[in-house]
């Protein structure tokens, strides 16, 4: 089993639309929780950290649910600039060994 | 401040051959962390280095090995080089909570 799973997708959705994806992961003593951005060919871009009381950025709402060991990411009103591929990331320690998830692709059509 | 750059960007090898890819973390950051990202997959941890040592490495053969200088600059040595080996080598560098990727070395194996 992975560490962190995540549906590949692609989302293919209209612009306007709202959007969310799901991540789940295995071991409870993860500490830290990250969704990170990575457009085609370019590296990962921290898109916001997670948090267990939920915390937003503008359209994007991420959420931790720690007794299910699932991650959240919520995108309203999506823009064409949103497509990417956007994976979900957990860290055990302080060490900042990040493990990532396959990543999941959103497409934003016009 | 040029963030973290890593060179060459691209690189073709033969089966057999060695590699050296090079990183230079962001100004003032002393920790670098090497990430192996295969086509369609998420980042995998090679290993950390601090104060010129390996801290944390992940489940990478020993033909993987590394060097932290005391510019913090690092290089990511890979030997006897397999088919496998072919994806995006990804270095980071840290800066509290957020870890920052350089734009990565693609390497393909012929």
């Amino acid at each position: 089993r992975k560490e962190v799973e995540q549906d590949p997708g692609p989302f293919n959705v209209p612009e306007g639309a709202t959007v969310a994806f799901n991540c789940t992961y295995s071991n409870s003593a993860s500490q830290s929780f990250f969704w990170y951005r990575q457009d085609c060919r370019k590296e990962p871009k921290l898109l916001m950290s997670v948090y267990s009381s939920g915390n937003e950025d503008g359209r994007f709402t991420a959420q931790l649910n720690r007794a299910s060991q699932y991650i959240s990411l919520l995108i309203r009103d999506s823009k064409l600039s949103d497509s990417a591929t956007y994976l979900c990331v957990v860290r055990m320690d302080s060490s900042y060994k990040l493990i990532f998830g396959s990543g999941t692709r959103l497409l934003v059509r016009p | 401040d040029a963030g973290v750059t890593q060179s060459p960007t691209h690189l073709i090898k033969t089966r057999g051959q060695q590699v050296t890819l090079r990183c230079s973390p962001k100004s003032g950051h002393d920790t670098v962390s090497w990430y192996q990202q295969a086509l369609g997959q998420g980042p995998q941890f090679i290993f950390q280095y601090y104060e010129e040592e390996e801290r944390q490495r992940g489940n990478f053969p020993d033909r993987f090995s590394g060097h932290q200088f005391p510019n913090y600059s690092s290089e990511l040595n890979v030997n006897a080089l397999l088919l496998g080996d072919s994806a995006l080598y990804l270095c980071a560098s840290k800066e509290g909570n957020e870890q920052f990727f350089g734009p990565g070395t693609r390497l393909t194996v012929l």
